[in-house]
């Protein structure tokens, strides 16, 4: 099974700053990587797939990039509506598997 | 639209039996894998198991395999996770999603909730 390992747990930032958000993967899943935003008492809902195309109707301040182990998901100015939970997730291979999430907070 | 709507909340006792769905509209329910995901209370996500309701095709995460099992009634666009003896550690919510062209999941239920309690 891979692990995947999202950096850091909780990352504080101001609206309006910028927030990174790394995901590592215990082995290579090619493209094959998936980013979700969770905000309290929802679905997770699908922002990246592909590391690196945004889903239907997402934000140009989202993007991702990476390949093989390596991840990244970049906001390029946080939004009050951005403050939630993100997940990355690799569907290279069967089970998959998310990452342990990253709480992204007001500062 | 698509659209996955997930059956109510369930309260249960340990060892009972349970069946929720997720039902599929707006797009072709048997083109589409659909996946169920748990999340427990304050936790991440883990995926349970996935199917292909063309024709069955099941595949289960290691953590659940024999713990629970998933179906889907092609007739009527509905997918199924079913336990056959519920546990306290199965209280969480639980999502259905339509795995995407890129296997992502693209469209998520609304969630249902099992509690299970004595």
């Amino acid at each position: 099974e891979i692990v995947m390992t999202q950096s850091p747990a909780t990352l504080s930032v101001s609206p309006g700053e910028r927030a990174t958000l790394s995901c590592r993967a215990s082995q290579s899943v090619s493209s094959n990587l998936a980013w979700y935003q969770q905000k309290p008492g929802q679905a997770p809902r699908l922002l990246i797939y592909g590391a690196s195309t945004r889903a239907t109707g997402i934000p140009a301040r989202f993007s991702g990039s990476g390949s093989g182990t390596e991840f990244t998901l970049t906001i390029s100015s946080l939004q009050s509506e951005d403050f939630a939970v993100y997940y990355c997730q690799q569907y290279n291979n069967w089970p998959f598997t998310f990452g342990g999430g990253t709480k992204v907070e007001i500062k | 639209e698509v659209q996955l709507v997930q059956s109510g909340a369930e309260v249960k006792k340990p060892g009972e039996s349970l069946k929720i769905s997720c039902k599929g509209s707006g797009y072709s329910f048997t083109s589409y894998w659909i996946g169920w995901v748990r999340q427990m209370p304050g936790k991440g996500l883990e995926w349970m198991g996935i199917i292909y309701p063309g024709d069955s095709d099941t595949r289960y995460s290691p953590s659940f395999q024999g713990q629970v099992t998933i179906s889907a009634d092609k007739s009527i666009s509905t997918a199924y996770l079913q336990w056959s003896s519920l546990k306290a550690s199965d209280t969480a919510m639980y999502y259905c999603a339509r795995l995407g062209s890129s296997s992502s999941g693209d469209y998520w239920g609304q969630g249902t909730l099992v509690t299970v309690s004595s």
